[in-house]
């Protein structure tokens, strides 16, 4: 079965500080899909991030950067100079193949990050 | 402009009352997703639709239903809403094998 553990159920940092957020994921799939949404207090889940179980480079998209470890199953994210518009709840997901071929997502039970000024 | 909507964004209802949430979509996206988050809680997939065939998660509870009348519309149905059916619910759609889902802003659910 598969699994996504978020250790952290909320941090608080202050603006400017870097932060980081870890996942640790279970799946016995070969090929596979790593995700991270952001949820902000609206609702909707944003999507920030997308990596494949083939490629273990890390990426970097502004102030957010992935850093994918297949040996430690891991997949953490990391916030440089978080600003408080980064205050949310972020969840790590997982994708395995349902029958119809598409994808199901499994998530984590999410961090919530605390930013204040 | 948003590409997954949902409405409402607030319903509230009353035990044992029928219920329906919508969701419309304007990526034309094949694959329709209904997924339930209770309160500090990671959302949980209900049910998915391919086009039209329908996909029920092994431990969704048969209050649970839904209708997608075309590619762009798809209802959530919930029978007779207990209170432990007060959760956000959140449409997605998906498009080709192995793209990110595309999340609707929700709607929340309030049971009374």
């Amino acid at each position: 079965a598969q699994k996504v553990t978020q250790a952290q159920t909320e941090i608080s940092v202050v603006e400017k500080e870097d932060v980081t957020l870890d996942c640790v994921y279970e799946t016995r799939d070969t090929t596979y899909y790593l995700f991270w949404y952001k949820q902000p207090p609206s609702g909707e889940l944003v999507f920030l991030i997308r990596r494949n179980s083939f490629d273990e480079q890390n990426e970097i998209s502004g102030r957010y950067s992935w850093n994918f470890q297949k040996s430690t199953s891991s997949f953490n994210f990391t916030i440089t100079a978080s600003q408080v518009v980064d205050s949310a709840v972020y969840f790590c997901a997982l994708s395995g193949f349902m029958n119809t071929g598409f994808q199901k997502l499994v998530f984590g039970t999410g961090t919530r990050l605390l930013v204040s000024p | 402009d948003a590409m997954v909507i949902q409405n409402p964004r607030y319903q509230v209802t009353q035990f044992g009352k029928p219920v329906t949430l919508s969701c419309s979509q304007t990526l034309n996206h094949n694959v329709m997703y209904w997924y339930q988050q209770k309160s500090s809680q990671a959302p949980k997939l209900l049910f998915h639709y391919y086009d039209k065939d329908f996909n029920n998660e092994a431990d969704t509870p048969d209050n649970f239903q839904s209708r997608r009348p075309n590619t762009s519309f798809c209802f959530l149905d919930i029978r007779s809403p207990g209170l432990g059916d007060a959760a956000m619910y959140l449409c997605a759609t998906g498009g080709e094998m192995n793209t990110e889902a595309f999340f609707g802003q929700g709607t929340r659910l309030t049971v009374v």
